[in-house]
């Protein structure tokens, strides 16, 4: 089956700790990105990559690093600098350059 | 980051009934996306635009971009009730930029 894969789907961290998402694609895609989604909001650009070794920030990146080390792997890190980690992260891709981006099942991160 | 102003916030509406919901921007984009997100999920790509004008449907869906490049409408005929969700539109200016979202619509069907 072809997708993207975004694990674990629920997250807990004491404030203070850093936590990496992990987002795996076999969809053979060049670019991915990560978003960021509160309550009652639309989502929100954190950071992309166009090509392996090469990315880009986002709206909202303070607080947050990724690596882009293969291809079929971008992993989002919270630092302890992100001031309000709470939310749902929204792993995508996208093979073509006409825009059309398809999305991973989420992960829900929890900080207390 | 800019957001995209999406309207209604909410409809509720009964089973049967047409829905229509837009998105516009103070700023022009070349692509325009519909998505629709279930609780606790991802969205899911309904249909996508490239063409100031276009017009596309996907089965009872029914999208266009605006001529201006500014807006876009998504239009759902004959509602059931698994149209329930939230459905974004987004906006994407070229390349392999990131997406801008709207805040979405939540459609809620009453019986």
């Amino acid at each position: 089956d072809g997708g993207i894969t975004q694990s674990p789907k629920y997250l807990f961290r004491k404030e203070g700790q850093n936590v990496t998402l992990s987002c795996e694609q076999n969809l053979n895609h060049d670019a991915m990105y990560w978003y960021r989604q509160d309550p009652g909001q639309g989502l929100r650009l954190i950071y992309y990559s166009q090509i392996v070794n090469d990315f880009q920030k986002g709206d909202i990146a303070e607080g947050y690093s990724v690596s882009r080390e293969k291809k079929e792997s971008f992993p989002l890190t919270v630092t302890s600098a992100q001031k309000n980690p709470t939310a749902f992260y929204l792993c995508a891709s996208t093979g073509t350059s006409l825009g059309e981006q398809y999305f991973g099942p989420g992960t829900r991160l929890t900080v207390t | 980051g800019q957001q995209l102003n999406q309207s209604p916030q909410s409809m509720f509406i009964q089973e049967g009934e047409d829905v229509s919901m837009n998105c516009t921007s103070s700023s022009i984009f070349n692509t325009w996306l519909w998505y629709k997100q279930e609780p606790g999920e991802g969205p899911v790509l309904l249909i996508a635009l490239y063409k100031a004008g276009e017009l596309t449907s996907n089965g009872r869906l029914t999208a266009q971009f605006g001529i201006t490049r500014k807006d876009s409408f998504l239009n759902i005929s004959a509602s059931i009730p698994s149209d329930v969700g939230i459905y974004f539109c987004a906006g994407k200016r070229g390349g392999a930029d990131g997406l801008t979202f709207g805040k979405g619509t939540h459609l809620i069907i009453q019986p």
